[in-house]
């Protein structure tokens, strides 16, 4: 079984910081990772994903990801946060060979603070 | 292109009735997945479709069902409303197999009364 664990429900940070938002997944085999996020009452929109290669995923409107398979972890990164990257922040994983199946964690609301 | 499309993105009914959303995927995007999310229990996978057939299906009770047509659009369908089931249902397209593409819809934010 496949599963994503998301531990903040809630991060703050101020415009112009760096920001993190972690995310830690457990499947049985390879995965293939995702972030995405979500505006009020709007669908999901993908940010980036991890299949294969190199570790570090660089992704939509200046985020990026780092894979690391030892902590089996992919956490959100942005070298300066802005106001309009306030959103809820989802991680999702899916097992290679598993169908399509996206399993997702429970959420990181992100406020950024002027 | 035109990304993927939900109808009607809000809907009110009562309990015990029967409600029938819509989702038209990305053009040539031949597996669609549905999603439901709640306040409590987050994003679940409700099943998934692919040439008409279900190809998975998640934890939820014989109320929910779907079908996929031969132009990829698919329904789900959710008999015997109860007020539980007051959630956004997302739909998502993608190649089939291919490592990654899942593409959301704006959902329909179901409301049950």
């Amino acid at each position: 079984a496949q599963s994503v664990a998301q531990p903040e429900d809630q991060v703050n940070v101020a415009e112009g910081n760096p920001l993190t938002v972690k995310c830690t997944y457990s499947v049985s085999g390879n995965p293939y990772l995702f972030w995405y996020v979500q505006y009020p009452n709007r669908g999901l929109q993908f940010l980036l994903k991890y299949i294969t290669g190199d570790n570090l995923v660089k992704g939509s409107y200046g985020f990026e990801a780092e894979f690391n398979k030892s902590q089996t972890s992919f956490h959100l990164k942005k070298p300066s946060a802005l106001v309009s990257d306030s959103a809820l922040y989802f991680c999702a994983v899916r097992e290679v060979n598993a169908g399509n199946m996206l399993t997702f964690g429970g959420g990181t609301r992100l406020m950024v603070k002027p | 292109k035109a990304g993927v499309t939900q109808t009607p993105r809000y809907l009110i009914k009562t309990r015990g009735q029967q409600v029938t959303l819509s989702c038209s995927p990305i053009s040539g995007h031949r597996s669609v997945s549905w999603y439901q999310q709640t306040p409590g229990q987050g994003l679940q996978f409700l099943f998934e479709y692919f040439s008409e057939t279900q190809r998975n299906k998640g934890n939820f009770p014989g109320r929910f069902s779907g079908r996929q047509f031969s132009n990829s659009r698919s329904e789900m369908n959710v008999s015997t409303l109860e007020l539980g089931d007051s959630a956004l249902y997302l739909c998502a397209s993608s190649l089939y197999g291919a490592s990654g593409g899942y593409t959301f819809g704006s959902g329909t934010r179901l409301t049950v009364v």
